[in-house]
């Protein structure tokens, strides 16, 4: 597996709250993808980030926020938790490193939030 | 509206059988993806074709691509119960200023039955 790790593993918070959820690769990719995966809407793409301090919207951006101020790093927040935030997020990387292609992706384990 | 489709939402087969899965997408694109994900983990990149390549083979995998019909196939040859999980497809159709994302389907389920 590529080396991409997320923390935390598991949260339960409370609606209201603050949420910040890590993603962490040692690949040294230039890509990093923040998705959602919920039953019967498979993946979306929250957030992604070209490089550092670059940043864009995905198809299911509001209510979240993200930071890349490391090429290792990518942060996303939610900084007020809804119960419609319940869900499995996951980190996902690429880009030319390796031999690896642009387009193909590599995943963390994801962090399952739930917002009571 | 979801740029891939898989197809059938589940599909349950006996082990050692071939399990077939099928992708159709709206608009052109340069490649398309399968991916794997078991229960409880994060996917992984199975298999990349291009839109130039028609069919592709890795191990017991076999994808083909139909630009035409705008459709992928995936084909598990001789199943076994470590392939049970979901497949999704991916495709790059949409491009923020040039920037490399994909777009998911919702899945196949497999089951490889004992």
């Amino acid at each position: 597996d590529a080396g991409i790790t997320q923390s935390p593993r598991h949260k339960v918070t409370e609606t209201g709250t603050p949420v910040t959820l890590r993603c962490h690769q040692t690949e040294n990719h230039r890509y990093m993808y923040w998705y959602r995966q919920d039953p019967g809407h498979g993946l979306r793409l929250i957030h992604y980030s070209y490089g550092v301090k670059d940043t864009d919207k995905g198809e299911v951006s509001d209510g979240y926020s993200v930071s890349r101020s490391k090429t290792e790093d990518f942060l996303l927040t939610l900084e007020s938790a809804t119960s419609s935030q319940t869900s499995v997020y996951f980190c996902a990387i690429s880009g030319l490193a390796g031999g690896f292609s642009y387009n193909e992706q590599f995943f963390g384990p994801g962090t399952r939030l739930t917002v009571l | 509206s979801q740029q891939g489709e898989e197809d059938p939402q589940a599909l349950s087969i006996q082990e050692g059988e071939n399990a077939t899965m099928n992708c159709s997408y709206k608009t052109s694109i340069n490649n398309l993806q399968w991916y794997r994900q078991n229960s409880g983990r994060g996917l992984v990149h199975l298999i990349l074709i291009r839109s130039n390549e028609r069919e592709k083979h890795s191990g017991r995998l076999r994808v083909t691509l139909d630009t035409s019909k705008k459709s992928s196939s995936l084909l598990i040859t001789a199943s076994r119960a470590a392939d049970t999980a979901s497949y999704f497809c991916a495709t790059d159709v949409l491009k923020f200023g040039g920037d490399d994302k994909i777009i998911f389907g919702k899945g196949t389920r497999l089951h490889i039955l004992p």
